[in-house]
């Protein structure tokens, strides 16, 4: 499968507890974007990274949320200290250094409920 | 600040029929439009865009329309099948220099129109 990977697809965290999501963008591609869905709601942006630099943190909470695209392995979007609020799908979708047409490309996100 | 706008949550159309999906926004700087549709438990795919330099883009049943001075698009579905019974999000971004596009840009997402096809 080349598409955009991420794990857990499920995720289930206390109040409290830490949250680690991860994503593999497809093969080719070096930037990595972080979106969330709450509820009923649509998908805001939160983070835009390239390899080991961090773009775009507009839409990322200012408190327990951080992101990071290491040289090697995947992205990871971590969360401190969950609270129930964080309950979303969050999902991850990547595009081409060059020869990009625009479009960005999402994996099938990652559920997180906390408790 | 909701810069992109879907303001119809939900839409029911008859199978074979036209379904059009709205969107607008207030950003002027955008100039790149896309549509993305999503299905439960999925990630977001992507159906069509269009660019600022134009007013009309087509792809088989799927055509999106561009109306600047209004700041509005839409997307036509013509004939409606059962199979597009998805959530359908417009998303936006500043992404041409010179009518080119130059560099990569996250995208703006709307709140999504739930679409449901009845057969």
């Amino acid at each position: 499968n080349a598409g955009v990977m991420q794990n857990p697809r499920h995720l289930v965290r206390r109040r409290g507890q830490e949250a680690r999501l991860r994503c593999s963008p497809m093969k080719g591609h070096s930037h990595v974007y972080w979106y969330r869905q709450l509820p009923e709601e649509g998908l805001k942006f939160m983070v835009y990274l390239q390899k080991e630099n961090i773009i775009d943190e507009s839409g990322m909470p200012k408190e327990r949320f951080s992101a990071e695209f290491p040289k090697e392995g995947p992205s990871i979007l971590r969360i401190q200290q969950v609270v129930r609020g964080d309950s979303a799908a969050y999902f991850c979708a990547s595009s081409p250094e060059i020869y990009w047409t625009g479009e960005l490309f999402f994996g099938e996100g990652s559920r997180l409920t906390v408790l | 600040d909701q810069q992109v706008k879907q303001n119809s949550p939900s839409l029911s159309v008859q199978e074979g029929r036209i379904s059009i999906l709205n969107c607008d926004y207030t950003n002027s700087m955008f100039d790149y439009f896309l549509w993305y549709k999503k299905y439960p438990a999925e990630g977001p795919t992507f159906l069509i865009s269009i660019s600022s330099i134009k007013d009309k883009n087509e792809d088989g049943r799927f055509t999106v329309f561009l109306n600047k001075s209004a700041k509005h698009l839409s997307l036509h579905i013509v004939p409606s099948q059962p199979g597009d019974s998805a959530v359908y999000f417009c998303a936006a971004n500043t992404l041409l220099h010179f009518g080119v596009i130059f560099g990569n840009e996250k995208l703006t997402f709307g709140t999504g129109t739930r679409l449901t096809i009845i057969p």
